[in-house]
């Protein structure tokens, strides 16, 4: 079956910007994350959604960031006002349940490039 | 807060064993995964533990200690595939998942 899938792959926003990024998670999958990659380091966890519930926003590094999940499928992050530190990889990730042996399945991810 | 550590970078020779290691510090803890991550691609799920002991699944097997808040991923007969990243995460109380840096494993001929 189809894996989660995000869009667009590769992001040029000039700095300022606003820009948005799709995650579609795999079907049936009630648990949705998003992670930033920062180059060489571990995913750093930005916010998780049950179905449409934010249940934990936490690591979203500045109010510029957003991420809605309203229909408890697709998820949008958006990010305002684009800096350079902003580049990033960012994955999506979709688990069945958040607990468990339930493991998240990533996305590709969106590579972010501020100029 | 939770805290993860694992070496940076690793080396080992085709056919060898290699260890790699972890420790974690959550507030609550409710299972320590691990995940590969071959460079330009999203991570993929290699264990899960979430009682003490091991866990054996083909060349990759993963040690868990919740008392001494270790762990550890055991990799056998490696190939050259097999070097990437190895990340180390840990499921807290509040089932956030907080991963390590990622240990860069070098697989040599």
């Amino acid at each position: 079956g189809a894996g989660v899938s995000q869009s667009p792959r590769y992001k040029v926003a000039k700095r300022g910007q606003d820009v948005a990024l799709r995650c579609d998670p795999i079907s049936g999958h009630v648990s949705l994350f998003w992670y930033q990659q920062a180059l060489g380091q571990g995913p750093e966890f930005l916010t998780y959604f049950q179905n449409e519930a934010q249940l934990d926003k936490s690591g979203l590094p500045s109010d510029r960031f957003f991420a809605e999940r309203p229909e408890g499928s697709v998820s949008t992050l958006k990010i305002q006002r684009t800096q350079q530190e902003d580049s990033a990889v960012y994955l999506c990730a979709s688990s069945l349940v958040d607990r468990g042996r339930n493991e998240q399945y990533f996305g590709p991810g969106t590579r972010l490039t501020v100029t | 807060g939770q805290n993860i550590d694992q070496p940076t970078e690793m080396t080992a020779t085709e056919g060898a064993i290699v260890q790699i290691n972890c420790t974690y510090q959550t507030s609550g803890f409710n299972g320590l995964f691990w995940y590969q991550q071959h460079a330009g691609e999203a991570p993929t799920f290699l264990s899960y533990n979430v009682l003490d002991g091991l866990e054996e699944k083909g060349r990759f097997s993963s040690f868990l200690s919740r008392s001494k808040g270790y762990s550890y991923l055991l990799l056998k007969e490696l190939q050259m595939k097999d070097s990437a990243s190895y990340l180390c995460a840990a499921r807290g109380g509040y089932q956030k998942v907080t991963f390590g840096t990622g240990t860069k494993l070098q697989v040599i001929p």
